[in-house]
This record gives C-alpha cells, sequence and structure tokens, in this order.
C-alpha cells in the first residue's frame, strides 16, 4: 500500500491564483481530511469528509473547497491564492470506527509546502 | 469546544536526559481519545499513541511514556534517556465522539519542540 499521498511537495503560486492540492489513499478509508500547519499553531481542521459524496467545513475553510467523488481522493481546491494560505498542508485518512465505537489511527500524507507570493 | 495546551514551546536536553512534554486538554464529552504524534525534521507526521477516555492506565513503549490522568485533564509524554534522534516537534492531539461528525477531527496542539543535543 503506498498510504496517503500527497502532490505536488512543493508549490510556489502569485497572488489571485488558484490550484488544486490533490491527495490520494488506497486503505479504502471512509474519512478523509486536510489540515494546514502554521508556525507556532499546530494543525488545524480546513475541511473533512466522511465518504463519497459527503464534505463538511473544518476550523478554517474560508477561501478553500472540496469535494469527494471517489472513495480514494479528496482534492482541496485555493480559489484564489493569498500569502495567508502560505503554510503546509496535510492530508490524513482514517476508518470509520463503525458500532465498535473505537476510534483508528489517523494516517497523514507527507504534506505540501506551499507559498504564495 | 476542543481545546489542546502545549505549554512548553521548546525543551532542550542533553543526551540521555529525560524529558517530559506536558499536554492539557479541555472537553465536555464524556468519550474522547489522545494522541500524541511526532513531526521530525524530515516534515512528516508520526503516529505514536492512542489513549482512549475511558482506558486511564498508563503506558510504556520502549523510552517512550505516557502518564494520563483525568483528574487533571492532562495526558504527559516522557521520553527516557533521550538520543538525538528524538530530536521532533512534538504534538498533542484531541477527538471525540459525541456524535457522528466528530470522528476524523483532530484538534491538536501547538507543539513543543524537543532538541536533544549530543
Amino acid at each position: 500500500n503506498a498510504g496517503v499521498t500527497q502532490t505536488p511537495k512543493f508549490q510556489v503560486l502569485k497572488t489571485g491564483q488558484s490550484m488544486t492540492l490533490q491527495c490520494a489513499q488506497d486503505m479504502n478509508h471512509e474519512y478523509m481530511s486536510w489540515y494546514r500547519q502554521d508556525p507556532g499553531m499546530g494543525l488545524r481542521l480546513i475541511h473533512y469528509s466522511v465518504g463519497a459524496g459527503i464534505t463538511d467545513q473544518g476550523e478554517v475553510p474560508n477561501g478553500y473547497n472540496v469535494s469527494r467523488s471517489t472513495t480514494e481522493d479528496f482534492p482541496l481546491r485555493l480559489l484564489s491564492a493569498a500569502p495567508s494560505q502560505t503554510s503546509v498542508y496535510f492530508c490524513a485518512s482514517s476508518y470509520y470506527p463503525g458500532t465498535s465505537g473505537l476510534y483508528n489511527e489517523q494516517f497523514f500524507g507527507p504534506g505540501t509546502r506551499l507559498t504564495v507570493l | 469546544a476542543q481545546k489542546v495546551t502545549q505549554a512548553q514551546t521548546e525543551i532542550s536536553v542533553v543526551e540521555k536526559e529525560d524529558v517530559t512534554l506536558d499536554c492539557v486538554y479541555e472537553t465536555r464529552d464524556t468519550t474522547y481519545y489522545l494522541f500524541w504524534y511526532k513531526q521530525p525534521p524530515s516534515g512528516e507526521l508520526v503516529f505514536l499513541i492512542r489513549r482512549n477516555s475511558f482506558d486511564e492506565q498508563n503506558e510504556i513503549s520502549g523510552r517512550y511514556s505516557w502518564n494520563f490522568q483525568k483528574s487533571t485533564s492532562s495526558f504527559n509524554f516522557t521520553i527516557t534517556a533521550s538520543q538525538v534522534v528524538d530530536s521532533a516537534v512534538y504534538f498533542c492531539a484531541l477527538s471525540t465522539s459525541g456524535t457522528t461528525d466528530s470522528w476524523g477531527k483532530l484538534q491538536f496542539g501547538a507543539g513543543t519542540q524537543v532538541v536533544v543535543t549530543p
């Protein structure tokens, strides 16, 4: 298994440009999510998905869009990049806990470092 | 609302010293999960441990140990006999299970930078 993959690893954008950060997982996980990591602030949830066709907002959703057409893929779209979106972006996935109620480990991708000039 | 506080921004130790990282959490849910992740200089996030709110047993794994105390809402992490390879940022995180929508949402602390020098 490749686990959680993210592309690109690095990206530089100009203010106002749009782009899509790709995230894919091959573990058949229902849950997928996007976080951003800024210095001194830990990771903050942007958007998440509990399954194909279902997405919802996290803590910092403004300026980002997501969709989930397949179980495997969960792309993050920046509509009009701003310098405040300079950050490291992590995608994560995990199994649904099901009736057992047991939480399962979240698997993180390697991250995408985005710079907006 | 959930909150995770890691008050220590950076801890510097000399190799073989023990180091304890503090984590204090806030939640109104009775069922929740606590995690520690390690982020080495290479940048990836490495899962270390998960602890359920209904299991207060402390845990030891090699040189790592965790002390979970619900009475003080703390989930502290100790590295015994630190090594240079332990140099990393360590994150404490919280997830609750009050509703199905809660699953998958992690609330992270700000992280503690551990620097181990030879």
